[in-house]
């Protein structure tokens, strides 16, 4: 089965360091990779996605990722962390079930906490 | 806009009561989901459609029942109420999910307490 594999559950840092989060995903085929944000008490919202092209992506608020495919991973990266990130992170894949449909498949969140 | 809304936005529910949480998005998607979100656990789903009258079943729908019979509504449903269901709920939406690149949108979540 499919699976999504976020590493590391909680992550502090202190304001201006840099972040990397690690995501895995098991599909050997296409697939799209999403990283979102939920900061506290709100809702997902989407950081960004590949779905072809450049494997590295830039999403909003200075964050980018890399599709590495021999890896089956997709990272998350930041060079200079702010507050304002705090935030749980979660990676997504979107790829074909065994009946064919596609589905998304989560992984478990990283919990960011960035001291000022 | 409103994108995706949720109705309500908290409840508590006594053991085997029932009741119906509300989505509704405005963006003409053709796919909708509904997940839980439980700490540490990330988000499970619980049943989707593809389109209205069409529905299919997540990782978790044991407990849960859905029904779509417009585009914009896809309202789930909870019987008997049980201690489990304790959780935060997320209502999504997206266009085509085989078509590459499309993202899903998220409703603001109900969260839920079953004592």
């Amino acid at each position: 089965a499919q699976s999504v594999s976020q590493h590391n559950h909680h992550v502090i840092l202190s304001e201006a360091a840099s972040l990397e989060l690690g995501c895995n995903y098991s599909y050997g085929g296409t697939v799209n990779l999403f990283w979102y944000v939920q900061y506290p008490g709100q809702h997902l919202q989407l950081l960004l996605k590949y779905f072809s092209g450049d494997p590295l992506v830039k999403g909003i608020k200075g964050f980018e990722a890399e599709f590495i495919k021999s890896k089956f991973s997709f990272n998350l990266r930041k060079p200079s962390v702010q507050w304002s990130d705090t935030a749980e992170y979660f990676c997504a894949v979107n790829a074909p079930s065994a009946s064919g449909t596609y589905k998304y498949i989560f992984g478990t969140g990283t919990r960011l906490k960035v001291l000022a | 806009n409103a994108g995706v809304t949720q109705t309500p936005k908290f409840r508590i529910l006594k053991i085997g009561q029932s009741m119906t949480l509300q989505c509704t998005q405005d963006m003409n998607h053709n796919y909708m989901y509904w997940y839980r979100q439980d700490p540490g656990m990330g988000l499970k789903l619980i049943y989707y459609s593809v389109g209205a009258g069409i529905t299919d079943k997540g990782e978790v729908p044991n407990g849960y029942n859905v029904s779509r019979s417009t585009t914009e509504d896809f309202p789930l449903r909870l019987e008997l109420a049980a201690p489990s269901q304790t959780s935060v709920y997320f209502c999504a939406s997206s266009w085509d999910s085989s078509v590459l690149g499309y993202e899903q949108y998220f409703g603001p979540g109900t969260r839920l307490t079953v004592t």
